[in-house]
């Protein structure tokens, strides 16, 4: 089953916006991740963020995590047209496994 | 550059004829995984192994197997493939401090079932 379930499935910004994607979860977990994939391609690390974390910065991003809540979420600002790509929350389980929700498709207009 | 390298990076083969897809890397991280992921969805876990030891997830049909000769390389066969199979196929490493830590994935192979 799906661990990591993200909120909006698709997102349409212009450039130079923020963008905000949500995550959640069902059980307990190690670390949560978030992943990038542009269209046909393998996915690209983006960010780590543990457990005993409530907030994690890297450039243009920024990830907080709520445990009480199981909810996660990734904010890029000052979106670029590069940035179009899908976002994909991977929370890591008890077992060390990374479960991928289906994640959001991010379209930043030029 | 230290990468995850998948060949071919398009698979195309027909219904039950049996394929290999194949994964290497140069990053020396002892853990090697298989994802599958159709078509907007989420990837899903097919195997993964830490060294040698092989780790299948309850739910991977048997038609799929995994083979890992040396620290480097690791491939997926499927034996008979259908046209539910049609999908990417995504490898992935990790380091060896342990399970908990990034994962590195490659381009991918596309395939394709006729």
């Amino acid at each position: 089953s799906q661990q990591g379930e993200e909120d909006p499935q698709a997102l349409s910004i212009q450039e130079g916006e923020n963008a905000t994607m949500n995550c959640s979860y069902k059980t307990s977990i190690n670390n949560l991740q978030w992943y990038r994939q542009n269209s046909g391609r393998g996915l690209v690390h983006l960010i780590l963020i543990r457990s005993n974390e409530r907030e994690k910065h890297s450039g243009r991003l920024r990830v907080t995590l709520d445990t009480s809540k199981k909810s996660s979420s990734l904010l890029i600002t000052a979106s670029r047209a590069a940035d179009t790509a899908s976002y994909f929350c991977a929370p890591m389980d008890s077992s060390y496994k990374l479960i991928f929700g289906s994640g959001t498709r991010l379209l930043v207009r030029p | 550059d230290a990468m995850v390298i998948q060949n071919p990076r398009y698979q195309v083969t027909q219904f039950g004829k049996p394929v290999t897809l194949s994964c290497s890397q140069t990053l020396n991280h002892n853990v090697m995984y298989w994802y599958q992921q159709k078509s907007s969805q989420a990837p899903k876990l097919l195997f993964h192994y830490y060294d040698k030891d092989f780790n299948n997830e309850a739910d991977t049909p048997d038609n799929f197997q995994s083979r890992r000769p040396n620290t480097s390389f690791c491939f997926l066969d499927i034996r008979s493939p259908g046209l539910g199979d049609a999908a990417m196929y995504l490898c992935a490493t990790s380091s060896n401090t342990g399970l908990g830590d990034t994962q590195y994935f490659g381009p991918g192979t596309r395939l394709t079932v006729l």
